[in-house]
């Protein structure tokens, strides 16, 4: 069983700060997706990243993978309420099937006013 | 458009009963996925369907079954249901290609086996 680790395991800042959060997996993935949940809700895509190195942005978050792919991390700038919820990452792996997504655990992020 | 849609939204059972969860999509995807959420731990598969006609075996599948009626619509079935299936059921499609899966899931069924 492939694994995918997320930390930290639960996240709680004040507006205007600055958080990361971290994705790791002893394995190669053959791409990697980040998505948000809120209570009640289905997780939501954000983004997916496929390229070692990759860069992407989506407003104040920025999403980086890994050159070696393994691993992924999820920034944001200047954290607002708005932004709490569970930030998922999930991926396929190169040695897997492109059908079955494994996820990792989860990181609770909660922004406080 | 309504996405991923799912029924019930909350359902409890005694031990032994049984029941079925519904999900439809209207994105003419191929895939449909079906996912148990435990605190913790993460989304979990339990059975998947790579097109109309299959299913396949996911991480968790003892104790359900699955039908895939027609390219929108993908049940879940537990024929007897134990507390250890107390759990959110997800519901989810895609349209793999190129080694993408990007997934849409609906809003889940919050299930308590008593």
């Amino acid at each position: 069983t492939q694994l995918l680790e997320q930390s930290p395991q639960f996240l709680s800042i004040q507006e205007g700060e600055n958080l990361t959060v971290y994705c790791n997996s002893s394995s190669v993935f053959s791409s990697l997706q980040w998505y948000r949940q809120e209570p009640g809700e289905g997780p939501v895509l954000l983004v997916t990243v496929v390229t070692g190195g990759e860069v992407k942005k989506l407003k104040r978050l920025t999403f980086q993978f890994g050159d070696a792919r393994k691993d992924s991390s999820l920034h944001i700038t200047a954290a607002q309420p708005g932004d709490t919820g569970l930030y998922l990452c999930a991926g396929t792996f190169s040695s897997g099937s492109a059908r079955q997504l494994t996820f990792g655990s989860g990181t609770q992020l909660t922004v406080l006013p | 458009n309504a996405g991923v849609t799912q029924t019930p939204k909350f359902q409890v059972l005694k031990t032994g009963q049984s029941m079925t969860l519904q999900c439809a999509q209207d994105m003419n995807h191929n895939s449909m996925y079906w996912y148990r959420q435990d605190p913790g731990m993460g989304l979990r598969l339990i059975y998947y369907s790579a097109s109309e006609g299959t299913t396949d075996k996911g991480e968790v599948p003892n104790g359900y079954n699955v039908s895939r009626l027609n390219k929108r619509e993908f049940s879940l079935r537990l024929e007897s249901a134990a507390p250890s299936q107390t759990s959110v059921y997800f519901c989810a499609s895609s349209e793999v290609s190129s080694g993408y899966n990007e997934q849409f899931f609906g809003p889940g069924t919050r299930l308590t086996v008593l």
